[in-house]
């Protein structure tokens, strides 16, 4: 049962356009979302991320939205850049037990940007 | 300097052998886990520790046992190893929400 989806295995996007990445949750115990990039043959980096309280957060290029209601958050990247190519993982968080969080992934987005 | 370390980076070995993956964090955080990255990409938890305890087992075999000697390690030993426990491990470590993940280890059983 995967509870955090994003459907779309790749995207290609011309260098200085937007990219936007999707992603699709159904457990509604999540309460914070994050972004991870990654580089073939490194460990995923933290990217940016958002509470469920609010449903927008901003760092520079990146912007995520999270639209509670359906379940449904996005990644903006603007303007891209050659650099962002990479695999661009959601994860989604909820409370397991004695105060610790556990973070549950997404199959992963591999972003290219054409020059 | 390296925040999350893994050793080795690659490992290659036979069926039943017993292999052992390091990881160390010089961050200060509490938390570290383990994932596995299977031949589909999909990143799934197996361990979490805080403070040297363990939180979360997420019905990991039990060829598989993390050990944790302090705060800032937390290895991970596999018994009996099967083709099937080919992939990616990765080690991460937290303070809050935010995991930072070290490298990888390729773990390949022939």
């Amino acid at each position: 049962d995967q509870q955090v989806k994003q459907n779309s295995p790749s995207l290609s996007v011309q260098e200085g356009r937007i990219s936007i990445l999707n992603c699709d949750y159904t457990n509604s115990m999540f309460d914070y979302f994050l972004w991870y990039k990654k580089y073939p043959a490194e460990g995923p980096t933290f990217l940016i991320s958002i509470s469920s309280i609010k449903d927008k957060n901003e760092d520079g290029r990146f912007t995520v939205f999270l639209n509670k209601s359906a379940k449904h958050l996005s990644l903006h990247i603007v303007p891209s850049q050659p650099g962002d190519s990479a695999v661009y993982f959601c994860a989604a968080s909820a409370l397991y037990n004695f105060g610790n969080e556990k973070l549950t992934f997404g199959t992963g987005t591999r972003l290219t940007i054409i020059p | 300097d390296t925040a999350v370390s893994q050793t080795p980076k690659y490992l290659v070995t036979q069926m039943g052998n017993d292999k052992s993956i390091k990881c160390e964090q010089n961050l200060g955080h509490d938390t570290m886990y383990w994932y596995k990255q299977d031949s589909k990409k999909f990143l799934k938890i197996m361990f979490s520790y805080n403070n040297k305890e363990l939180i979360i087992n997420e019905t990991v075999p039990n060829r598989f046992s993390p050990k944790s000697p302090d705060k800032a390690h937390l290895n991970l030993h596999i018994n009996s190893l099967e083709l099937g426990d080919s992939a990616v491990y990765f080690c991460a470590s937290s303070l809050n929400y935010e995991q930072y993940f070290g490298p990888g280890t390729r773990l390949t059983v022939t």
